[in-house]
């Protein structure tokens, strides 16, 4: 089986810094994906792991530990419109199908 | 546009009456999936396809049905909906399967089933 935990909210102010964690178990691993969604909308893809590390995209970075079956989402320099939930997700059964996790709620502050 | 469309957007139906949700995309996508969310539960993959006429069960796949008779085009069939099947319905296709390939989704469907 497979299963993904997170926070379910986190609070921040804006240009502040904040980290978004997921700790996975999976029968294989394929991966870490980071979605977000805002409320009414659709997910949208954020970022990728495949291997260990960070991975820098804008304000957006995303790191993996395999070792440790645990990543994260960094948000920097906040801004009101990154107030949204956000995903990690797994691919599983040996890489067929997708798995999410239950979501972290980000509220930003003025 | 690059783009995934879902039929309806909003549905209320009845206990038993048959009902089906229309997917399309328009980027030429093999893998296509479907998804509920429901709160606190984040997002179920109840049915996944890699290609036309292949597919298989996600992790929620009781009381749904799926077809990929073309390759734009992923119907979720719901021929006896219960209340427990009152959601929030995603669509999403990539170019592969692989995690890495990014998932586009559509709007969503908000089905009620009193």
């Amino acid at each position: 089986g497979q299963s993904l935990e997170q926070p379910s909210e986190v609070t921040a102010v804006e240009g502040a810094i904040v980290q978004i964690n997921c700790t996975y178990q999976t029968s294989g691993f394929y991966g870490l994906s980071w979605y977000q969604q805002h409320d009414g909308g659709a997910p949208t893809f954020l970022s990728y792991n495949a291997l260990d590390g960070l991975e820098e995209t804008g304000r957006f970075s995303s790191f993996l530990s395999r070792s440790d079956s645990y990543g994260y989402l960094l948000l920097q320099e906040l801004q009101m419109k990154d107030s949204a939930s956000y995903f990690c997700a797994v691919r599983d059964n040996y890489g067929q199908n997708f798995v999410f996790g239950p979501g972290t709620r980000l509220s930003v502050l003025p | 546009e690059a783009q995934v469309t879902q039929n309806p957007r909003y549905l209320i139906t009845v206990t038993g009456k048959k009902l089906t949700v229309t997917c399309s995309q328009n980027m030429n996508h093999e893998y296509m999936s479907w998804y509920r969310q429901d709160p606190g539960l984040g997002l179920r993959q109840i049915y996944y396809s890699m290609n036309v006429e292949v597919t298989d069960k996600g992790d929620v796949p009781e009381g749904y049905k799926v077809s990929r008779k073309e390759k734009r085009n992923f119907p979720l069939i719901l021929e006896s909906p219960s209340p427990n099947q009152t959601s929030l319905y995603f669509c999403a296709s990539s170019q592969g399967q692989g995690l890495s390939y990014e998932q586009y989704f559509g709007p969503g469907t908000r089905l009620t089933v009193t």
